[in-house]
């Protein structure tokens, strides 16, 4: 399978700034994705990076360094409903499938 | 708006009987996948297709088949179902391989008991 870290839990204050990072494994890597999940519901889709640096949607960022395998998603001005699992998800280049990594619970409090 | 339905929501089943699932779409995309999602291991790839008849296996194919006979309708068997097969299912479609933008289906909880 494939390798891929992130961490497991995370918990920051409503207002904040959090970053989730993730590493995953280089070997046909084509680009970077980010999921949004919460309490068990369909995941959505964030943000994608296929070139390396920073891309911006709203509050949400992310940010790929091919050269370290590397990832993050930044999360700015946080709320109480932003609290859900974030996945990494590369993408790699046979068919286009995505691996999921375990995913990172963020908790937002007030 | 839903453009993918997962049917059935809810289903339980007993061990050794065969049970399928079926994801549907209404976007016309050309690629279809199924996960699977348990505690601790995120959502793991079952089988995908990218295209009518083409289909190929993901991470955890095993005791799993797929069907897709229509652009419209992927299947997911359980050919024998096992408990280890209890889990909340995922299907998945995307209009390109280049941008991973997957549109994912509200899920099937399926039990094995």
């Amino acid at each position: 399978g494939q390798s891929l870290e992130q961490p497991s839990e995370v918990t920051a204050v409503e207002g904040a700034i959090v970053q989730i990072n993730c590493t995953y494994q280089t070997s046909g890597f084509y680009g970077l994705s980010w999921y949004q999940q919460h309490d068990g519901g369909a995941p959505t889709f964030l943000s994608y990076n296929g070139l390396d640096g920073l891309e911006e949607t709203g509050r949400f960022s992310s940010f790929l360094s091919r050269s370290d395998s590397y990832g993050y998603l930044l999360l700015q001005e946080l709320q109480m409903k932003d609290s859900a699992s974030y996945f990494c998800a590369p993408l790699y280049n046979q068919g286009g499938k995505l691996i999921f990594g375990q995913g990172t619970e963020l908790s937002v409090k007030p | 708006d839903a453009g993918i339905t997962q049917s059935p929501r809810h289903k339980v089943t007993e061990t050794g009987t065969p049970v399928t699932l079926r994801c549907h779409q209404t976007e016309n995309h050309r690629y279809m996948y199924w996960y699977r999602q348990d505690p601790g291991h995120g959502l793991r790839l079952i089988h995908y297709s990218y295209g009518v008849k083409d289909t190929d296996k993901g991470e955890v194919s095993d005791g799993y088949s797929v069907s897709r006979s229509k652009t419209e309708d992927f299947l997911l068997t359980l050919e024998s179902a096992t408990s280890s097969q209890t889990s909340v299912y995922f299907c998945a479609i995307s209009d390109s391989t280049d941008r991973a933008g997957y549109t994912f289906g509200s899920g099937t909880r399926l039990t094995v008991v």
